[in-house]
């Protein structure tokens, strides 16, 4: 599977936008993009899923570049309760098996 | 529609006992998959199950970890003669199939098991 990178952690204000990256320059074109968060002590939660195109749902956007090389997820109106630790994960659609979960981005909105 | 149910949800036991974590998949998901999170730590994969296999235990620890997804019934994470070393937050998953991707949602996580040994 493929190698994400993503910033350490993020601030946004309530309210607005929130917008996390995420570089998967070794991506193969059989790998999907999933993004999970965890919110604090609880398990993760799945947000989005995409393989080239974007995709939307009501939680969030996921804009997948052309090359595919990297993404965005878009937290539209981000609440005090999107806090979390968001992951990026790639993943071959023809797999069986288990999710790789890195560090991910601590996400802290403020208000 | 119940999702993922883990018990139970905090456990504490004694060093040297043993530890039985349960969890529950959702309806009509067969396969499993159990997680570690050590404090302060990313999430790291076990143990991936089908009713009454083991397909990937990869990242189980060699010795006093177990696991298994009988017929009927939940899925056991057993930890023999617990040390402190194993005190974390035991997450397990559940899908309806294995494949990723083309079959859409991805995993179900349950809450967690909260593991203390004292």
């Amino acid at each position: 599977d493929a190698k994400t990178t993503q910033p350490t952690s993020m601030d946004c204000a309530e309210g607005r936008a929130a917008n996390l990256p995420c570089n998967h320059s070794t991506i193969s074109g059989n790998e999907y993009v999933y993004w999970y968060r965890q919110i604090h002590s609880q398990g993760p939660q799945y947000i989005i899923h995409g393989l080239k195109n974007n995709e939307t749902n009501e939680m969030a956007s996921l804009i997948i570049t052309e090359d595919r090389k990297s993404s965005t997820l878009i937290l539209p109106h981000a609440t005090l309760r999107d806090t979390a630790v968001y992951y990026c994960i790639v993943r071959s659609g023809g797999s069986q098996g288990n999710l790789i979960f890195g560090k991910g981005t601590k996400l802290s909105v403020k208000p | 529609n119940a999702g993922v149910m883990q018990n139970p949800r905090h456990l504490v036991r004694r060093r040297g006992q043993e530890a039985r974590l349960r969890c529950s998949p959702m309806k009509g998901h067969s396969h499993v998959y159990w997680y570690r999170q050590l404090p302060e730590e990313g999430l790291k994969f076990m143990v991936y199950l089908q009713k009454e296999n083991i397909i990937d235990e990869s990242g189980m620890p060699k010795e006093r970890f177990s696991a298994e997804f009988p017929k009927e019934g939940p899925s056991i994470l057993r930890i023999q003669q617990v040390v402190r070393g194993d005190s974390a937050a035991y997450f397990c998953a559940s899908s309806y199939t294995g494949l990723q991707g083309a079959y859409g949602y991805g995993y179900t996580f349950g809450s967690g098991t909260r593991l203390t040994v004292v």
